[in-house]
């Protein structure tokens, strides 16, 4: 089944507690994203890749790091959590560049994250 | 800086009646998307547009694209309660080519009444 799944799909953690959530994906994707959804703000473009080794920053990327290792996998790294990245945040990806029809992305689980 | 903006971003409705959400992008693009979400739940791709005058529809939901006034309509029709979720627009950032790195909108929170 293709899909994307995220892991741990919740999290509860403490102040300065470094923390990865992993993403990976099955439908050898070129172009993965993260996001973070917070009421009132829609989803917001934390990190991105076009490829492997590829990165940028989204339009939130503070306190966030990425890599992109391999095609399948974008972890998302915390290395110092703090109470303003409580959010719910989703991994998703699609066929990247170049695509001449549909491209749509295609979303993970999600995975709520609560710092204290 | 390309903006997205959908409105409302609240809709209460009756079982039954008839609405619009509208979808507002601030540049070129040719290619949008529609996207649902239950509540707790991941989104689903609902609709893909990719040229001027593209419509869609699926059961009571009908989406269309006017690339030059840079605006998609989802048109829902004789709404049922199965229809409640949060729908969101989104726009590929790249224009000519798509990256699928796309651009959303806020989200449309729909709550259908009996």
């Amino acid at each position: 089944e293709a899909q994307v799944t995220q892991n741990p799909r919740y999290l509860i953690t403490v102040t300065g507690k470094k923390l990865t959530v992993t993403c990976s994906q099955n439908m050898n994707h070129e172009y993965m994203s993260w996001y973070r959804q917070d009421p009132g703000l829609g989803l917001r473009q934390i990190y991105y890749s076009m490829n492997v080794e590829v990165t940028d920053k989204g339009d939130v990327p503070e306190g966030y790091k990425v890599s992109r290792k391999e095609k399948r996998n974008f972890p998302l790294i915390l290395e110092s959590p703090s109470p303003n990245q409580t959010s719910l945040y989703f991994c998703a990806s699609s066929w990247g560049q170049g695509i001449i029809g549909y491209n749509e992305q295609f979303f993970g689980p999600g995975t709520r994250l609560t710092v204290l | 800086e390309l903006k997205v903006e959908q409105n409302p971003l609240f809709l209460s409705m009756q079982e039954g009646k008839n609405y619009t959400i509208y979808c507002n992008y601030s540049t070129t693009s040719d290619r949008l998307y529609w996207y649902r979400q239950d509540p707790g739940k991941s989104l689903e791709s609902l609709f893909v547009l990719l040229s001027n005058g593209a419509v869609k529809q699926e059961g009571r939901l009908m989406a269309s694209l006017d690339t030059k006034a840079r605006l998609s309509t989802l048109h829902i029709t004789a709404a049922v309660h199965d229809l409640s979720a949060t729908y969101f627009c989104a726009v590929d950032r790249a224009y000519g080519g798509s990256q699928g790195n796309l651009i959303f909108g806020k989200g449309t929170k729909l709550s259908v009444k009996p």
